[in-house]
C-alpha cells in the first residue's frame, strides 16, 4: 500500500513568481511511477508531469519541473513563471505497476495578479 | 492525448432509486478502468478497479453490492449506484490507463466526472 503526504493545503503565488509544492510518499513497490495532476475549477483532472522512479534525472515540462529524491521518497513540483491559469488543486500521485494511483490530499494553488 | 468520456455529467435522483454512470474510452481500448469518488475540496478516493470480462476489484470499505461495476467491452465501464441515499451524493470520476506501451503505459486519462445528487 502507498501513502502520500502533501503538507501544504494552500499556496498563494503572484503572477510570474515561482512556487514549490511538496510531496512525500511511502511505497513498498520496486517499480513505480510518479505523477502530478491538476484539477482546475472545472474538476477535469489534467496531467501536469510524470516521472519514472528508476530514472534519476528530474522531469521537466515547460514551466513545470520536479525534484525527485528517491531515497527520501520525495517528489516536489516547481511551477515557474506562474500564470493565472495555473490556479487549481494539485495532486501528487504515485502509481504502482498496475496503474493504480494513490492521491495525496492536494494543494490548492492560487495565482494572484 | 486519449479521451475518456462520462455520461451523464450530472444527475439528480430520488432516494431509493438506482443510477447508472457510463465511462467510455473514445479512441483507445481499456481492459482496465478505475472508479474514484471525490467529496468537495477533498482528494480522489479509489473505489474499484474495473476489469473487462471479469469481476471488478473493490477497495477496502467499498460495498460491492452498493456500487455495481460492469466492464462489458474494451471501451465501456459502468458504475451503478443501487438504492441510492443522500450520503451517496458525490462526484464520481473514472479513468483509463494509456495502454499504448512504453514506460508510461499506466498513465491515467480521466473522464470529466459525474456529479450525483440524491434527494
Amino acid at each position: 500500500a502507498q501513502t502520500v503526504t502533501q503538507s501544504q493545503p494552500e499556496m498563494s503565488v503572484q503572477e510570474a513568481e515561482t512556487v514549490t509544492l511538496s510531496c512525500t510518499y511511502d511505497t513498498s513497490e520496486n517499480n513505480y511511477y510518479l505523477f502530478w495532476y491538476k484539477q482546475p475549477p472545472s474538476r477535469q483532472m489534467i496531467l501536469v508531469i510524470r516521472q519514472e522512479a528508476y530514472k534519476q534525472q528530474n522531469a521537466t515540462e515547460n514551466r513545470f519541473s520536479v525534484n525527485f529524491q528517491k531515497a527520501a521518497k520525495s517528489f516536489s513540483l516547481k511551477i515557474s513563471d506562474s500564470q493565472l491559469g495555473d490556479t487549481a488543486m494539485y495532486f501528487c500521485a504515485p502509481s504502482d505497476s498496475w496503474g493504480k494511483l494513490q492521491f495525496g490530499a492536494g494543494t490548492q494553488v492560487v495565482v494572484t495578479p | 492525448g486519449a479521451v475518456v468520456s462520462q455520461h451523464p455529467s450530472r444527475v439528480i435522483c430520488k432516494s431509493g432509486t438506482s443510477v447508472k454512470i457510463e465511462c467510455r474510452s473514445l479512441d483507445f481500448q481499456a481492459t482496465t478502468m478505475f472508479w474514484y469518488r471525490q467529496f468537495p475540496k477533498k482528494s480522489l478516493m479509489l473505489m474499484a478497479t474495473s476489469n473487462e470480462g471479469s469481476k471488478a476489484t473493490y477497495e477496502q470499505g467499498v460495498e460491492k453490492d452498493k456500487f455495481l461495476i460492469n466492464h462489458a467491452s474494451l471501451t465501456l465501464s459502468t458504475l451503478t449506484v443501487t438504492s441510492a441515499h443522500p450520503e451517496d451524493s458525490s462526484f464520481y470520476i473514472c479513468s483509463a490507463p494509456n495502454g499504448a506501451g512504453g514506460p508510461f503505459r499506466n498513465e491515467q486519462f480521466f473522464g470529466p466526472g459525474t456529479r450525483l445528487t440524491v434527494l
